[in-house]
């Protein structure tokens, strides 16, 4: 059971739109910055959104980060079936003086 | 460029030790929050440890008292000294570098290719 909550799977037609949930509370995603993660079949982790909403250079401006209280989404818009990956989301835990993922998100593009 | 490399690998009994090794390259890792993060195969990712830029160090409960993280900054190196292992350590085990706020972590920016742990007998 991980702490921050995120759906297991999410799917879309390509070229549509998609969000992702991650849901914690005050001791972490409340107080602060989320970063999501993007893992490739086979391939480890890569920053996708730090800061809450900051795009790394060289991520697509097709992916966006949004934060209000103690919930985060990721945003990907104009799927491509090379988006198929597992999304993490992750923080800070003050209560528990951890860093905290969340289950993480398989995303299909059908 | 960015580089981390991971090694140090490999099967080990339970109960036994393994230390990895994480060679950072592009970066100073004495002036950066390092971090060690494992995936169980077809499971999600878990943190494991810190160590500040300050020397200060930091471990999940599940590892807490076991494994130990360190750095030699003559040669740009992140190590996890793991011992007592049992079968749930099996994971991939990546090295990430971290960013920092001041005071806590804030984002994993860099990752390695990962080292694979497995315990078994």
């Amino acid at each position: 059971q991980s702490v921050l909550t995120q759906p297991p799977s999410v799917s879309a037609a390509p070229g549509q739109k998609v969000t992702i949930s991650c849901s914690g509370s005050s001791s972490n995603i409340g107080n602060n910055y989320v970063s999501w993660y993007q893992q490739l079949p086979g391939t480890a982790p890569k920053l996708l959104i730090s800061d809450n909403n900051n795009r790394p250079s060289g991520i697509p401006d097709r992916f966006s980060g949004s934060k209000s209280g103690t919930s985060a989404t990721l945003g990907v818009t104009g799927l491509q079936t090379g988006d198929e990956a597992v999304y993490y989301c992750g923080t800070w835990d003050g209560g528990l003086s951890a860093w905290v993922f969340g289950g993480g998100t398989k995303l299909t593009v059908l | 460029e960015v580089q981390l490399v991971e090694s140090g690998g490999g099967l080990v009994q339970p109960g036994g030790s393994l230390r990895l090794s994480c060679a950072a390259s592009g970066f100073a890792v004495s002036n950066n929050y390092m971090s060690w993060v494992r995936q169980a195969p077809g499971k999600g990712l878990e943190w494991v440890s810190f160590i500040y830029s300050g020397g200060s160090t930091y471990y999940a409960d599940s590892v807490k008292g076991r494994f130990t993280i360190s750095r030699d900054n003559s040669k740009n190196t992140l190590y996890l000294q793991m011992h007592s292992l049992r079968a749930e350590d099996t994971a991939v085990y990546y090295c990430a570098r971290v960013l920092d706020r001041g005071v806590t972590p804030k984002t994993f920016d860099y990752w390695g290719q990962g080292t694979l742990v497995t315990v078994s007998s």
